[in-house]
């Protein structure tokens, strides 16, 4: 079964620092990668994607991810967090051909201000 | 303005009812799906459909059933409502995955089974 891990999942932080969140998958093919984040109390909204070409990608708000296909990896960075940051951060992957959109556990990420 | 519309924001029902979650998108989209989001567990899929009348099973089936009979619309439903589905249920809307575009969601349907 297709799988999508992120790891440590309540992030604590104080405004200015970097941020790092991990994103593995599981399985090989063509894959749609995504980042969405949920702001307290709001439904979830797409941060950024990456589809194909150059594997850095950038999204709202200052956030960037790297594909990096031979680690099954999509992390999401941020130089400089803001206390706006603190949401719930969640790596979504979708195969070509399966169409499953699977989800990993989520970043509960918390930045004080 | 792109659009998923989940029918209640809000339900509460008694133990063993039968629950029906409704969405609808109007996006012509292809795929639709159903998630339960709990706290530390993420988005958990549990059915999934690619076109009309057709639907696969999730990671979290048991205790659901959907129905897809016109393409804007997905429904959920819980044969016999119990307590350990309350939950918050997500509906989402995308294209194939080879049309290389994201999927959108609706805002949500919080569940609480007494």
């Amino acid at each position: 079964a297709q799988s999508v891990s992120q790891h440590n999942h309540h992030v604590i932080l104080s405004e200015a620092a970097s941020l790092e969140l991990g994103c593995n998958y599981s399985y090989g093919g063509t894959v749609n990668l995504f980042w969405y984040v949920q702001y307290p109390g709001q439904h979830l909204q797409l941060l950024l994607k990456y589809f194909s070409g150059d594997p850095l990608v950038k999204g709202i708000k200052g956030f960037e991810a790297e594909f990096i296909k031979s680690k099954f990896s999509f992390n999401l960075r941020k130089p400089s967090v803001q206390w706006s940051d603190t949401a719930e951060y969640f790596c979504a992957v979708i195969r070509y051909g399966n169409n499953r959109l699977a989800f990993g556990k989520g970043n509960q990420v918390v930045v004080i201000p | 303005d792109v659009k998923v519309t989940q029918s209640s924001r809000y339900l509460v029902k008694r133990t063993g009812e039968k629950v029906f979650l409704e969405c609808v998108q109007d996006m012509d989209h292809e795929n639709m799906f159903w998630y339960r989001q709990d706290p530390g567990l993420g988005l958990r899929l549990i059915y999934f459909s690619y076109d009309v009348k057709m639907k696969e099973k999730g990671d979290i089936p048991e205790g659901y059933s959907v129905s897809r009979e016109k393409k804007e619309r997905f429904s959920l439903i819980l044969e016999s409502a119990s307590t350990n589905q309350t939950s918050m249920y997500l509906c989402a809307s995308s294209r194939p995955a080879d049309s290389n575009t994201e999927a959108f969601f609706g805002q949500g349907t919080r569940l609480t089974v007494v």
